[in-house]
């Protein structure tokens, strides 16, 4: 299987902050990446797919670049609504598998 | 609306066995694969496997293959994800949810990914 970690696991940051989020595979997965934010109690939400492609509907203040088996998400100016933990899930094999998560809180 | 509904919270037994539901309306459900994801409270996602409900073609994740069984009924656009035996380790919410394909195959697809998620079954199981 892909093996799937995220850095940091955790992070604090102030609204309009300037975040960034790193996900690596232990192999090349090229730009099978997609990336989905979580809010307490609710669904994953899709945010960004084929490692730069912004979901519909997703604010343009998210971003994603990498390629192989490094990737970042990118969250240019953070807001309030922000807050929440976001995965990394590789679809280069189909056997998905999701990183650990990392969670942004409020400094 | 695209949409995935899922069965309400299950609380259970030891032993005892269980079939949650996840009911596609708003698009064709059989040209979208559906998966099924795990999250223990307070920790991560865990692909468990999907379904094509065209076919019932299914793969599994090896953590999971023997646990569980996935279903469909392409007839009442709904997938089903079932237990013959639960455990307390059991306990969990799991989410269904469309993996989105531009093609039916998926295959070299940069696009594969979870874009419909269900809102979550809870299920409790007691010792």
């Amino acid at each position: 299987d892909i093996q799937m970690t995220q850095s940091p696991s955790s992070l604090s940051a102030s609204v309009r902050d300037r975040v960034t989020i790193t996900c690596r595979a232990s192999q090349s997965i090229n730009r099978y990446l997609n990336w989905y934010q979580q809010k307490p109690g609710k669904a994953p939400k899709l945010l960004i797919y084929a490692a730069s492609s912004l979901q519909s509907g997703v604010p343009s203040r998210f971003s994603g670049s990498g390629s192989g088996t490094d990737f970042t998400l990118t969250i240019s100016s953070l807001q309030p609504e922000d807050f929440a933990t976001y995965y990394c899930q590789q679809s280069y094999s189909t056997a998905f598998t999701f990183g650990p998560g990392t969670k942004v809180d409020i400094k | 609306e695209v949409q995935l509904v899922q069965s309400g919270a299950e609380v259970k037994k030891s032993g005892e066995s269980l079939k949650i539901s996840c009911k596609g309306s708003g698009y064709s459900f059989t040209s979208y694969w559906i998966g099924w994801v795990r999250q223990v409270t307070g920790k991560g996602l865990e692909w468990m496997g999907t379904i094509s409900p065209g076919d019932s073609a299914s793969r599994y994740s090896p953590s999971f293959q023997g646990q569980v069984t996935i279903s469909a009924d392409k007839s009442i656009n709904t997938a089903y994800l079932q237990w013959s035996s639960l455990k307390a380790s059991d306990t969990a919410m799991y989410y269904c949810a469309r993996r989105y394909c531009s093609s039916i195959s998926c295959y070299g697809d940069l696009k594969d990914s979870f874009d419909i998620w269900g809102q979550g079954t809870m299920v409790a199981v007691s010792s």
